[in-house]
């Protein structure tokens, strides 16, 4: 079963518009870590943020911010006047702290994030 | 910067070949993955290690193999290609010390073609 939902395929914006990427996960463990990543066309993943599921506070840094809800099971990243810089596709990611978890991380499908100037 | 370097960018072989992929990190990380990427299904894991001449298997091992005889060299293997493992291979690394809090450092990837 899918662990992780990201449930838009693809989102095309114009240049200063502002995006929302929804991420929905499915976990039993009470300690997790959630995480972003960027893939731009070079192919290289880039990490963005990590999460804790002990702390909801949200975050911002720079462009970009985070949004935590338990209730909700949701991580879900907004990208405010997006440049075509931010091109890429996006994946969310869950790390579940099973005693064999080794840091594997159960990514969703990604979104494609097309900028247009 | 830690850096996670993929042999090639591009393979292209034939159905039935021995395909070996090969990934190196340079920050002496214990963990390595190696995930594949198809559209719309995201990545997935293949195996990992988190040590040396140690490995496991992730979500889809069927038709691959791994080794690593050293701490910096992760390899994949197909043993025998078939169409279907055509995709998107990432390698990445981590020092994760098994809380699964750690980021991992992928590699640029190998796009594997197989006719």
């Amino acid at each position: 079963a899918q662990k992780v939902t990201q449930a838009q395929t693809e989102i095309s914006v114009v240049e200063k518009e502002d995006v929302t990427l929804d991420c929905v996960y499915e976990t039993r463990d009470t300690t997790y870590y959630l995480f972003w990543y960027k893939q731009p066309p070079s192919g290289e993943l880039v990490f963005l943020i990590r999460r804790n599921s002990f702390d909801e506070q949200n975050e911002i840094s720079g462009r970009y911010s985070w949004n935590f809800q338990k209730s909700t099971s949701s991580f879900n990243f907004t990208i405010t006047a997006s440049q075509v810089v931010d091109s890429a596709v996006y994946f969310c990611a869950l790390s579940e702290r099973t005693t064999d978890s080794w840091g594997k991380l159960q990514f969703g499908a990604g979104t494609q994030v097309v900028v247009t100037p | 910067d830690v850096k996670v370097t993929q042999s090639s960018r591009y393979l292209v072989k034939r159905t039935g070949e021995k395909v070996f992929l090969e990934c190196v990190q340079d920050m002496d990380h214990e963990n390595m993955f190696w995930y594949r990427q198809d559209p719309g299904l995201g990545l997935r894991l293949i195996y990992f290690s988190y040590d040396v001449k140690m490995k496991e298997k992730g979500d889809i091992p069927e038709g691959y193999s791994v080794s690593r005889e050293k701490k910096e060299r992760f390899s994949l293997i197909l043993e025998s290609a078939s169409t279907n493992q055509t995709s998107m291979y990432l390698c990445a690394s981590s020092s994760d010390p098994g809380t699964g809090s750690e980021k991992l450092f992928f590699g640029s990837g190998t796009q594997l073609s197989v006719l």
